[in-house]
């Protein structure tokens, strides 16, 4: 058990809709990073969030939006989903800039319909 | 650009066999460079961490070499068993800005009985 905490974990929806992704990140851990990973390819970097800050943005696509809350859980945004969007997301958390390791939660997998 | 390739992209060996799986990267200025082993369906659990000053680092049947100088990394899995059957995902982290990792697309290794 890595100590991040996903939910949902699974998802399912039909295009056009919203939908919000949670993760809980490890205790003491101040950043939070969200990957996307589609069937067959490589994690993609969304998004980082540093104590409640954002910190860096990957190739996140404006229809996604995060924010790191005081208690330092985090919420994804997808709104308008596409097929495409279907995949595979990861939150993770380290104790200090991405020099410690990541843990990684579980995932959230989403499809939609 | 920041980039990580792995090779080879898959790989099928026996139970019992060792294997070697290759990672080049152009990450500058480097920071460090980790191992992650991700079983289907689940979250990248990290392997083994290696920084500038180091050159073989070792976790139990898993060995991971570093060479700065050519920027290559190697991970060895010695007397293979089932249960390392999963993705080997390579990732690097710059010294420079936000520190956010840069991931390789895997090697997907299967191991047979």
């Amino acid at each position: 058990d890595s100590g991040v905490t996903q939910t949902p974990k699974h998802l399912i929806t039909a295009t056009g809709q919203r939908v919000t992704l949670r993760c809980s990140p490890r205790s003491g851990d101040l950043s939070v990073y969200w990957y996307q990973q589609s069937l067959d390819q490589g994690l993609q970097f969304l998004i980082q969030y540093y104590n409640g800050e954002e910190r860096a943005k990957g190739n996140i696509l404006e229809r996604f939006s995060a924010q790191q809350f005081p208690d330092l859980h985090s919420e994804l945004n997808l709104s308008s989903l596409e097929l495409g969007d279907s995949a595979l997301y990861f939150c993770a958390s380290s104790s200090w800039d991405s020099r410690e390791k990541l843990f990684f939660g579980s995932g959230t997998q989403l499809s939609v319909l | 650009k920041n980039q990580v390739e792995q090779s080879p992209q898959s790989l099928i060996i026996l139970e019992g066999k060792n294997c070697t799986l290759q990672c080049n990267y152009t990450v500058s200025p480097f920071s460090n460079l980790r191992w992650y082993k991700q079983d289907t369906g689940r979250g990248p659990v990290s392997l083994t961490i290696m920084t500038f000053s180091e050159n073989t680092k070792s976790n139990g049947r898993y060995t991971a070499t570093l060479d700065a100088d050519t920027k290559q990394s190697s991970l060895h899995i010695t007397a293979s068993q089932l249960s390392d059957s999963a993705s080997y995902i390579c990732v690097v982290t710059s010294s420079g800005g936000s520190y956010i990792p840069t991931f390789g697309r895997g090697t997907s290794l299967i191991v047979h009985p």
